[in-house]
């Protein structure tokens, strides 16, 4: 079974301060793609950033980057400066053939 | 250029009715996914349409959900009847074409949230 798994099912952290969620996820496969979506208070899901498998740097985007361990099937996502509007539930997903599997999210609150 | 979108937004039906989710894709997305969150678990994929097509249809619960892309443009699933565990939140997603096994951004729709008393 391909599965992901996020452990911490709330965080919370003050504004400018970096927080780091983790996502685990196992796969026979080799090929795949990883992602962290967004998804704001009564708002649509987003994507926020995405890693394919076969590349072994670590994805970036702004305030948001990844640490892809592929060997520990490990994908944490690092919010640095945390903002108010980085308020959301956070879900990793993995992409290994024709369907997206999603973790069961993680609630983070950004403190003023 | 318009989202994904769904209807209804909220859903409050009792055990045994019917109730029908609509998804509209953005246009020109031929791939269209349907996938359920039940409360604080993972959201689990339901089924994939290629245009009218049924790619991948494994993550349908049971016979009781019915999904229908006529013509390739929207989709709608069905539940008939629906039983308190259908409570969830139900997401549409679509995207363009993809290259072989190559991945295409999902655009997600705000989803429907369905609550069976």
């Amino acid at each position: 079974a391909q599965t992901v798994t996020q452990s911490q099912p709330e965080m919370s952290v003050q504004e400018a301060e970096t927080v780091t969620l983790s996502c685990t996820y196992d796969t026979s496969e080799n090929n795949y793609y990883l992602f962290w979506y967004k998804q704001p208070p009564s708002r649509q899901m987003i994507l926020v950033i995405r890693q394919e498998a076969y590349k072994q740097q670590n994805a970036t985007e702004n305030r948001f980057s990844v640490n892809f361990q592929k060997a520990a099937k490990s994908f944490s996502l690092k919010i640095s400066d945390s903002q108010l509007g980085d308020t959301a539930m956070y879900f990793c997903a993995f992409f290994p053939l024709n369907d997206m599997r999603f973790g069961a999210g993680t609630r983070l609150t950004v403190k003023p | 250029e318009a989202g994904v979108t769904q209807f209804p937004s909220h859903s409050v039906i009792e055990k045994g009715q019917t109730v029908t989710l609509r998804c509209d894709p953005i246009s020109g997305h031929d791939n269209l996914y349907w996938y359920r969150r039940v409360m604080g678990k993972e959201i689990k994929f339901l089924l994939h349409f290629v245009k009218e097509s049924k790619q991948d249809e494994s993550g349908m619960p049971n016979n009781r959900f019915l999904a229908e892309r006529t013509g390739g443009t929207y989709s709608t699933l069905k539940v008939q009847p629906a039983e308190l565990e259908d409570s969830g939140v139900y997401f549409c997603a679509s995207s363009q074409e993809g290259l072989g096994s190559s991945y295409n951004e999902q655009f997600f729709g705000p989803g429907t949230r369905l609550t069976v008393l």
